[in-house]
């Protein structure tokens, strides 16, 4: 059973649009979101990160929505670039271990010039 | 320069063989752990070590086992590998337990 889920699967966008990433989860103790993005051949690097007290969260181009009493959150990325083209994964965790994290199982994003 | 380096990045092996995978860190971290991918799954958390010390293990099979030499090094043993064992094993680290997470670029391992 997959405690955290991730959609679409994969999405292509233009450049300069907008890209929108879901993320949906089950477990009620988990209190920490973070999104790491996958360039092919490197390290996953956290990219941006939620905690529930807030709502959202934003970083340049990067901006989290979280919704906690629909378990929901999402990644948006504004005017996407070419270089975003990565997979991105959403991952969970309880605040009792932060770096006990589920993971999606990602979206590959592509950006079309 | 990477801060955390995985060797091999590649590695083919047999049924039934074992092998090592390192994982060193150069970050000053005190926290290290294994994370696993394997084909259309999720990173999945094995094993998170603190001080040298075994915190979390989330692996069933006892044919997986993390070695730790030195605070900076932790290396996973899996012995007796069978193709189900084929996935991308990832090392990270963080400061403390409970920090954010700084991978390695991974270990692809293809059991044949």
């Amino acid at each position: 059973q997959q405690q955290v889920r991730q959609s679409p699967q994969s999405l292509t966008v233009w450049e300069g649009e907008t890209a929108i990433l879901n993320c949906s989860y089950e477990d009620s103790t988990f209190d920490y979101f973070p999104w790491y993005r996958l360039f092919p051949g490197e390290s996953p690097a956290l990219l941006i990160a939620i905690r529930p007290v807030s709502n959202k969260k934003e970083d340049g181009r990067f901006t989290i929505f979280f919704n906690k009493r629909e378990k929901k959150l999402s990644l948006h990325i504004t005017d996407s670039q070419p270089g975003d083209s990565a997979t991105y994964f959403c991952a969970a965790s309880p605040s009792s271990s932060f770096s006990k994290l589920v993971f999606g199982q990602g979206t590959s994003l592509s950006v079309v010039p | 320069d990477p801060k955390i380096i995985q060797k091999p990045k590649y590695l083919v092996a047999v049924t039934g063989s074992e092998k090592i995978l390192i994982c060193e860190q150069y970050l000053g971290h005190n926290a290290m752990y294994w994370y696993r991918q394997s084909a259309k799954k999720p990173l999945e958390f094995m094993f998170s070590y603190s001080y040298q010390k075994l915190m979390d293990n989330q692996t069933a099979s006892s044919r997986f086992q993390p070695q730790s030499s030195k605070k900076n090094h932790l290396d996973l043993q899996i012995t007796a590998l069978k193709p189900d064992d084929s996935a991308t094993y990832f090392c990270a680290s963080s400061p403390d337990r409970g920090d954010t997470l700084y991978f390695g670029a991974g270990t692809r391992l293809s059991v044949l």
